[in-house]
């Protein structure tokens, strides 16, 4: 079946620092990928996507590729800052109208 | 602008009292919506599909009759939790299906209603 895995967090970092965090999904054909982001008390929003292999999703300085040879859709940001605290959650949809979900990754960023 | 409202933000209610929760679909007709359930530091499990003018498919192992869900218009879903007690406090989120030609994104997501049952 589809499931998504996800680096557990949480993730705490200084502001300016470099940011990775590791998302890797079973499928089978061609999933679209998502990365949502939720803030505190708020629902998810869409931070960035990619439908295909090789195609990359950026969005506020996030980037995130799609490697199928490796099941991949790594986030990363060159400079977080203290806004960027919030939840992560990697994503994807295959066929179907449902989304499959990670279980999410914190982060902090401390000023 | 915000394409799904979600209301009540946050509700506290006693044991035993039902809670109705409404998403609503602002820019554009909506025959599929879902509805999602989030436990403190966790990740959304999917509760049920709601579809315009029809029953609900529900997940594995949600209660039907605990959660009951009402889609009578494009723009209007409703959950209702009966005889709420203090295990259904969570944060319950819905979202909208888009299958825009142009859009961005599969779902649009409401901001989410804390239930907190006393």
């Amino acid at each position: 079946g589809n499931s998504v895995t996800q680096m557990e967090g949480p993730v705490t970092l200084s502001e300016e620092a470099f940011l990775t965090i590791n998302c890797t999904y079973t499928a089978t054909g061609y999933p679209s990928l998502f990365w949502y982001v939720q803030y505190p008390g708020e629902g998810l929003q869409l931070l960035l996507k990619a439908t295909k292999a090789d195609d990359k999703g950026s969005n506020k300085g996030f980037e995130a590729t799609y490697r199928k040879e490796t099941t991949s859709f790594h986030l990363e940001k060159g400079s977080v800052q203290v806004s960027d605290s919030a939840v992560y959650f990697c994503a994807l949809t295959n066929r179907d109208d449902k989304i499959i979900f990670g279980k999410g990754t914190r982060l902090h960023i401390l000023p | 602008g915000a394409v799904v409202s979600q209301h009540p933000s946050w509700v506290i209610c006693k044991s035993g009292t039902s809670v109705k929760i409404e998403c609503r679909s602002l820019d554009f007709q909506a025959t599929t919506m879902f509805w999602y359930r989030q436990f403190p530091k966790q990740s959304l499990m999917l509760m049920a599909t709601s579809n315009e003018g029809s029953k609900a498919t529900y997940e594995q192992g949600v209660e039907k009759d605990k959660f009951l869900i009402n889609h009578a218009s494009l723009t209007l879903s409703t959950l209702t939790v009966t005889s709420a007690h203090p295990e259904d406090s969570s944060f319950y989120i819905c979202s909208v299906m888009d299958r825009g030609e142009y859009s961005n994104q599969p779902q649009h997501f409401g901001d989410g209603t804390r239930l907190s049952i006393l």
